[in-house]
């Protein structure tokens, strides 16, 4: 079993569609969480993190994290096409774990106008 | 500022070569991470440095190798390429461990 699960989609909506992503893990010690957005040809951009439960909020994205559930979530609001892309969630451990970041598959999100 | 730059962008090589990638991070990142990128396993964490020290690695065959220099530059080698060391190889800079920006990789291909 992996330790970050995250749906593959793809995932189809229409412009202005509010979008949600999921990612659980099964790693207690994870403490910081991330997510990530990767355009064809291009590396990883990083969206939001956090290391708390609760949501927190950036423009038209909001990160939820449930540590108690073992589970994070990315709201897009008002979708645009330039929101297609591969959406990564990320997680990474306290203390020694320097630099490791463990990744979900990724899940692939599509906005037609 | 200039982002995490990675060199060469493409490259092809023969089954049984070796390779070597570099990474240039942000100027006052210290730390600098590598991660290989397949379709089949997705990013998987390769080692990180710090320093000049190498304080983490990920679970791959000594084949791969890596080193930092004193300006933080890094460079990631592989030893006797195999057809399945075909990915792309992404290197992350931070300023202190967290905040990790990525450059946009190098695509290797074996052949």
């Amino acid at each position: 079993q992996k330790e970050v699960e995250q749906d593959p989609g793809p995932l189809s909506v229409p412009e202005g569609a509010i979008v949600s992503l999921n990612c659980t893990y099964s790693n207690s010690a994870f403490q910081y969480f991330m997510w990530y957005r990767q355009y064809s040809r291009k590396g990883p951009e990083l969206l939001m993190y956090t290391y708390s439960s609760g949501n927190k909020e950036d423009g038209r994205f909001t990160a939820q994290v449930d540590k108690s559930s073992k589970y994070i979530s990315l709201f897009i609001r008002d979708s645009q096409p330039s929101d297609s892309a591969t959406y990564l969630c990320a997680m990474k451990g306290g203390g020694t774990s320097y630099g490791k970041l463990t990744f979900g598959q990724g899940t692939i999100l599509t906005v037609h106008p | 500022k200039a982002g995490v730059t990675q060199t060469p962008r493409y490259l092809i090589k023969t089954r049984g070569q070796q390779v070597t990638l570099s990474c240039s991070p942000i100027s006052g990142h210290r730390s600098v991470s590598w991660y290989q990128q397949t379709p089949g396993q997705g990013l998987q964490f390769l080692f990180e440095y710090f320093s000049e020290t190498q304080r983490n690695k990920g679970n791959f065959p000594g084949r791969f190798s890596g080193r930092q220099f004193s300006n933080s530059r890094s460079e990631m080698n592989v030893s006797t390429l195999e057809l399945g060391d075909s990915a792309l190889y992404l290197c992350a800079s931070s300023p202190e461990g967290f905040g990790y920006t990525f450059g946009s990789g190098t695509r290797l291909t074996v052949v």
